[in-house]
């Protein structure tokens, strides 16, 4: 069974660097998505993405944040300088046609020292 | 403001005991809503999508129900591997953005 798939499972770093996050979404999909769930919290919607551009973003999803679909399959979310405030699972995930049938992947958790 | 209320936020059935879930939703126009299961440390997994008020969406032993206000996520005679959070999220007229609740955190005693 297809499925969506992201690296690393966890990553530390440290506050001020630069984080990219990678998924590779299933293969004949076309709407991409990346969603934050701080722990213990709901799951954020940050950003979509659709026809190589953002269909639509969050207030989450400022300037230290972009999105890239570097080739045909992987997708990546960047953020440029890391705060303690960003620590949180991230969320990857992709649809084909069907509104809700998303399918997330495992998620990388993101911690910020 | 769009916005989206599960509850309980946490529900203890034994097993065999039937229980429902609810979202309660206001936007402005719903566009579809959707349940989840999320497993402790992994990703939300897709359960189904209600579009128009009265309609009905089955899986084993889940039942989904939707009014113009709300809906509803039926157990009926959960099992213990049914012991996860069950979230709920909407897509409104004229976005792309799904707003998620804060989710249910079911448990099931054998």
């Amino acid at each position: 069974e297809p499925e969506v798939t992201q690296t690393p499972s966890h990553q530390v770093t440290q506050m001020g660097q630069e984080v990219i996050l990678r998924c590779v979404p299933i293969s004949n999909h076309l709407y991409f998505y990346w969603y934050r769930q701080i722990l213990g919290q709901k799951v954020e919607f940050l950003v979509s993405f659709y026809n190589n551009e953002i269909s639509e973003k969050s207030e989450i999803f400022d300037d230290q944040f972009s999105v890239e679909r570097p080739d045909g399959s992987n997708f990546t979310l960047k953020i440029r300088s890391t705060k303690l405030e960003d620590s949180a699972m991230y969320f990857c995930a992709s649809r084909g046609t069907g509104f809700g049938e998303q399918y997330f992947g495992p998620g990388t958790r993101l911690t910020v020292t | 403001e769009d916005q989206v209320t599960q509850s309980p936020e946490a529900l203890r059935l034994q097993e065999g005991e039937s229980s429902s879930l609810n979202c309660s939703y206001t936007v402005s126009g719903l566009r579809g809503l959707f349940w989840y299961r999320q497993d402790p440390g992994k990703g939300p997994e897709f359960l189904f999508t209600l579009y128009s008020a009265g309609e009905e969406k089955e899986k084993e032993r889940l039942k989904a129900t939707l009014t113009k206000k709300e809906s509803f996520l039926h157990i009926t005679a959960p099992k213990p591997e049914d012991s996860a959070t069950y979230l709920c999220a909407v897509i409104t007229s004229g976005t792309y953005k799904y707003i998620f609740g804060t989710g249910t955190r079911l448990k099931v005693l054998a």
